[in-house]
């Protein structure tokens, strides 16, 4: 059974880096591409990015620039970077096996919060 | 890249059929079968439900059901039953190679 667990602070402040891991087990990293995936207080499900297994990325448009995805393989994990976070980018961010172009399983998700 | 629409609410009683759509265009929708479903209760992580327009992972009901035709897909829930209270995305795949998720919408069981 697939499982993931993200994990990072709860709090950032405003033009630092938020930086986030999500820990795979029951699978490996190498087999399939995994996504992150966030949702602000109260509104809908926004798509960050995609790695692929082997490291290729694919990036939101209006965040590209500020967002980098990586995977590493020895520790069967992928992280999230995001430079220069705003209030805008408070939410609960999740991470999520990319399937048959559908996102299962997810991670319980972390919530972030951008304040000094 | 835009938001696929979707309508903010729907309802039905128990037992009734109610079908939410997600609207997108040519580069999302309209360009791939990787359209895909969740469910998502209060306070948990997002559910797959539905994935390439119109398959269900194993355990999910077959009270739940997609399609799609040109830039719109839609998800059917059949026999409507008070766990099914929740709200619904849609997301798709897209010609930029990223995927792009729905509005949302909230379906009430009366």
């Amino acid at each position: 059974q697939v499982q993931l667990q993200e994990t990072g602070p709860g709090l950032v402040k405003p033009s630092e880096t938020l930086s986030l891991t999500c820990t795979v087990s029951g699978t490996s990293v190498s087999n399939y591409h995994w996504a992150w995936i966030r949702q602000p207080p109260g509104k809908g499900l926004d798509w960050i990015g995609l790695v692929y297994g082997r490291g290729k990325t694919s990036y939101k448009p209006s965040l590209k620039g500020r967002v980098t995805i990586s995977v590493d393989t020895s520790k069967n994990q992928f992280s999230l970077n995001l430079r220069s976070v705003t209030a805008a980018d408070t939410a609960v961010y999740y991470c999520a096996r990319d399937w048959s172009w559908g996102f299962g399983p997810w991670g319980q998700g972390t919530l972030v919060a951008v304040s000094s | 890249q835009s938001a696929l629409t979707q309508p903010p609410s729907v309802s039905g009683s128990p037992g009734q059929s109610v079908t939410i759509s997600c609207t997108g265009a040519s580069s999302d929708v309209g360009s791939y079968n990787h359209v895909s479903w969740y469910q998502q209760s209060p306070g948990t992580a997002p559910k797959l439900i539905i994935y390439e327009v119109s398959s269900r992972p194993s355990g999910v009901p077959d009270r739940f059901s997609g399609s799609k035709s040109g830039n719109t897909a839609s998800l059917t829930i059949s026999g409507l039953q008070a766990e099914d209270e929740a709200h619904y995305y849609c997301t798709s795949f897209t010609t930029s190679t990223t995927y792009v998720f729905g509005t949302g919408t909230k379906v009430t069981v009366l």
